[in-house]
C-alpha cells in the first residue's frame, strides 16, 4: 500500500530564501508524482509533474526532482516570496487508475 | 478556455440527507476523478471515471455513488450524510490520452465543493 509522507508539516522562512519541500513515498512502483499549490480554502494548482522515468523538472524559480530508489521527491524553490505562502502537496501516481495518493501538505509562510 | 467547474461552490445539509455534487471537466478530456479533503489532510481518492465507466474506487463506503454523462461531466451523490461527510470535495480532470490510464497526463483540479453537515 503506498504512503506518502511530506515534512515538515509547517514552514516559516523570510523573503528572498531558497527552501526544499520534501515528499517521501513507500513503494517505488510509481508511474509519475505530481506537485501541488493549494491556497486556504481553494482548489489545487498543479505545479510541476515527474514521469517515472524523469529526475527532473522546472518551472520558473520550481525545480522538481525524483528519486524512485530512496522514495523521494524534493521541491525547491529559490528566492522564496510572500506569494508563494500557500500548502504544498505531492501526490503519487500508483497504478493504472489514475488514483493519486497524497501526502498531507507542507504549509509554507514567506514573511516579507 | 475554461477550467474545471464543479458546482456549488458550497452546501449546508443536515445529518441523514441526501446531496449531489457536480463537476465538468476541461473541454476536451474524458477522464473524471473524485477526491475528499477533510481540514488539515491531504485529499483522499473517491473515485475515477472514464468515458462513463468507473476505473477506479477508492475505500469509501457504498453511500458514496458517482456517474458520468456522454458529455463527460460528472455527479458525485453521497447519501445518509454523516457528520464526518464534512469535506472539501474536489473535482479532477485528464485528458486521458492513456485510454484513461493516465499514466503521463496531469491531473487538473476544480475550485472544489465546500460540504458543511450539521
Amino acid at each position: 500500500k503506498q504512503e506518502v509522507t511530506q515534512i515538515p508539516a509547517a514552514l516559516s522562512v523570510p523573503e528572498g530564501e531558497n527552501l526544499v519541500l520534501n515528499c517521501s513515498f513507500t513503494d517505488s512502483a510509481i508511474y509519475n508524482l505530481q506537485w501541488f499549490r493549494q491556497d486556504p480554502g481553494k482548489g489545487l494548482t498543479s505545479l510541476l509533474l515527474i514521469q517515472s522515468s524523469q529526475r527532473e523538472q522546472t518551472s520558473g524559480r520550481l525545480n522538481a526532482s525524483l528519486d524512485k530508489s530512496s522514495g523521494r521527491s524534493t521541491l525547491y524553490i529559490a528566492a522564496s516570496q510572500p506569494g508563494d505562502s500557500a500548502t504544498y502537496l505531492c501526490a503519487a501516481l500508483s497504478g493504472n487508475t489514475g488514483k493519486l495518493i497524497f501526502g498531507q501538505g507542507t504549509t509554507l509562510q514567506v514573511k516579507p | 478556455d475554461a477550467g474545471v467547474t464543479q458546482s456549488p461552490t458550497h452546501l449546508i445539509k443536515t445529518r441523514g440527507q441526501h446531496v449531489t455534487l457536480r463537476c465538468s471537466p476541461i473541454s476536451g478530456h474524458k477522464s473524471v476523478s473524485w477526491y475528499q479533503q477533510v481540514l488539515g489532510q491531504g485529499p483522499q481518492f473517491i473515485f475515477q471515471y472514464y468515458e462513463k465507466e468507473e476505473r477506479g474506487r477508492g475505500n469509501f463506503p457504498d453511500r458514496f455513488s458517482a456517474r458520468q454523462f456522454p458529455n463527460y461531466s460528472s455527479e458525485l451523490n453521497v447519501n445518509a450524510l454523516l457528520l464526518g461527510d464534512s469535506a472539501l470535495y474536489l473535482c479532477a480532470s485528464s485528458s486521458g490520452t492513456g485510454g484513461g490510464l493516465a499514466l503521463t497526463d496531469t491531473q487538473y483540479f476544480g475550485p472544489g465543493t465546500r460540504l458543511t453537515v450539521l
